[in-house]
């Protein structure tokens, strides 16, 4: 099994420039997620989806939007990268019911704004 | 809202030696659920060990055991024996489910970043 698929996993864009980052996760998971990781500051949530044709703010969702495309795939958009968006994301899926929950994290994109 | 602090930035500890992260958290739940994280330079976020807060028992996962105080808010690792496949940085989490099971965001520390020395 694939689990939860970044691409790409480096990147690099001028300020202003506009890209997409894109998740897909092989588990049949409800909820998919998209995190930031910044040195010092650990990981924090940008924006979340509990199930397919929903979606929700996090901790920090200025300057991204994020599209559910269907259950698999969970995808975030930078409109005008900004070099405070330098970072490395994770998208991540989660299952949760009564006997058991998981959580699985993608490889993460490095992505550098100059 | 949940935070989650790992005071500590760095630690360094001798091959096969014994050594403890710590990680404090602040919640007004009583159902939840703690995570210690381990992330290489690969960059890959693995899970090290789990603790729901229902259960009074101490996870253990081999080489690695956490003390849980409830009632401190307290959720510290324990690795033991070492090894220089451990130097990573490792991130506590809190996640507290839903009643639905959907969005259990993890909310984390900012990381402790352990060397483990020859």
């Amino acid at each position: 099994n694939a689990g939860v698929t970044q691409t790409p996993k480096f990147q690099v864009l001028k300020t202003g420039q506009s890209m997409t980052l894109q998740c897909a996760q092989d588990m049949n998971h409800n909820s998919m997620y998209w995190y930031r990781q910044d040195p010092g500051m650990g990981l924090r949530l940008i924006y979340y989806s509990a199930s397919e044709g929903t979606t929700d703010k996090g901790e920090v969702p200025n300057g991204y939007n994020v599209s559910r495309l269907n259950k698999r795939e969970f995808s975030l958009r930078l409109e005008s990268a900004a070099p405070s968006q330098t970072s490395v994301y994770f998208c991540a899926s989660s299952f949760h019911n009564r006997e058991s929950y998981g959580y699985t994290f993608g490889s993460g994109t490095r992505l550098t704004v100059v | 809202a949940q935070t989650v602090t790992q005071s500590q930035p760095e630690m360094s500890v001798q091959e096969a030696e014994t050594v403890t992260l710590s990680c404090t958290y602040d919640t007004s739940e009583n159902n939840y659920y703690l995570f210690w994280y381990k992330q290489p330079p690969s960059r890959q976020m693995i899970l090290v060990i789990r603790q729901e807060a229902y259960k009074q028992q101490n996870a253990t996962e081999n080489r690695f055991s956490v003390n849980f105080q409830k009632a401190a808010k307290s959720f510290s690792l324990k690795i033991s024996d070492s090894q220089l496949g451990d130097t990573a940085m490792y991130f506590c989490a809190f996640m507290k489910p839903t009643n639905t099971g959907a969005n259990s965001k993890l909310t984390f520390g900012k990381g402790i970043t352990l060397s483990v020395r020859p």
